[in-house]
């Protein structure tokens, strides 16, 4: 199965503030990656699939890029309400696999 | 409104089972691919199952194969979770979701945007 790795496990940014999440996948799956926020008690949401195209009614200071084996999801400037756990999603090859998760705080 | 709704869950003993169903309204069930995602108390989210929208082919984390089956009644919308020989482990809210599919230059992506709440499943002599 493919692995997927996600850095910073954890941060705290200040609102405005430029947030960049890292993933990382152990083979090459082209720009079969997605990413998904969740707060706490509360479903997952689809931001971006595809690597960088960007969910209808997501706001645009979210984005995604990448492709190959390292991935990225930007926020361009945190929002108090983008405070989440934020979890890549490979769907290259079947067993699908998540990464661990980034959970970002606001200051 | 497009939304799914899971039901079934419950406590069990180790190595009792299971059916966990996933009611779907405001969309053509049958036109979509679905998945089953679970979330340990605490931890992060696993990716377990999936049925495309046939329900031709189903597949399976290594975690969960052989033990659980995936499975559709796309005449009453409705998406199945059939859980065998549980474990401790196999303890955590299971959501269902949608996968939207979307084709992008010549490649369709998997999307899942719309997921349920999810059921609570206990695992517990």
């Amino acid at each position: 199965a493919i692995q997927m790795t996600q850095s910073p496990s954890s941060l705290s940014a200040s609102v405005g503030d430029r947030v960049t999440i890292t993933c990382r996948a152990s083979q090459g799956i082209r720009n079969d990656l997605g990413w998904y926020q969740q707060k706490p008690g509360k479903a997952p949401k689809l931001l971006i699939f595809g690597a960088s195209s960007l969910q209808s009614g997501v706001p645009s200071r979210f984005s995604g890029s990448g492709s190959g084996t390292d991935f990225t999801l930007t926020i361009s400037s945190l929002q108090p309400e983008d405070s989440a756990t934020y979890y890549c999603l490979q769907d290259y090859d079947f067993p699908f696999t998540f990464g661990p998760g980034t959970k970002v705080d606001i200051k | 409104e497009v939304q799914v709704l899971e039901s079934g869950g419950g406590l069990v003993q180790p190595g009792g089972s299971l059916r966990l169903s996933c009611a779907a309204s405001g969309f053509t069930f049958s036109g979509y691919a679905m998945s089953w995602v679970r979330q340990a108390p605490g931890k992060g989210l696993e990716w377990i199952s999936y049925i495309r929208s046939s329900g031709g082919s189903t597949y399976y984390a290594d975690s969960v194969k052989g033990r659980f089956t995936i499975s559709r009644d796309n005449s009453n919308n409705t998406l199945y979770l059939q859980m065998n020989s549980l474990r401790a482990e196999d303890a955590a809210v299971y959501h269902c979701a949608k996968d939207l599919r979307v084709p992008v230059g010549g490649v369709t992506f998997s999307a899942f945007d719309i997921w349920g709440q999810g059921t609570m499943v206990t695992v517990s002599s």
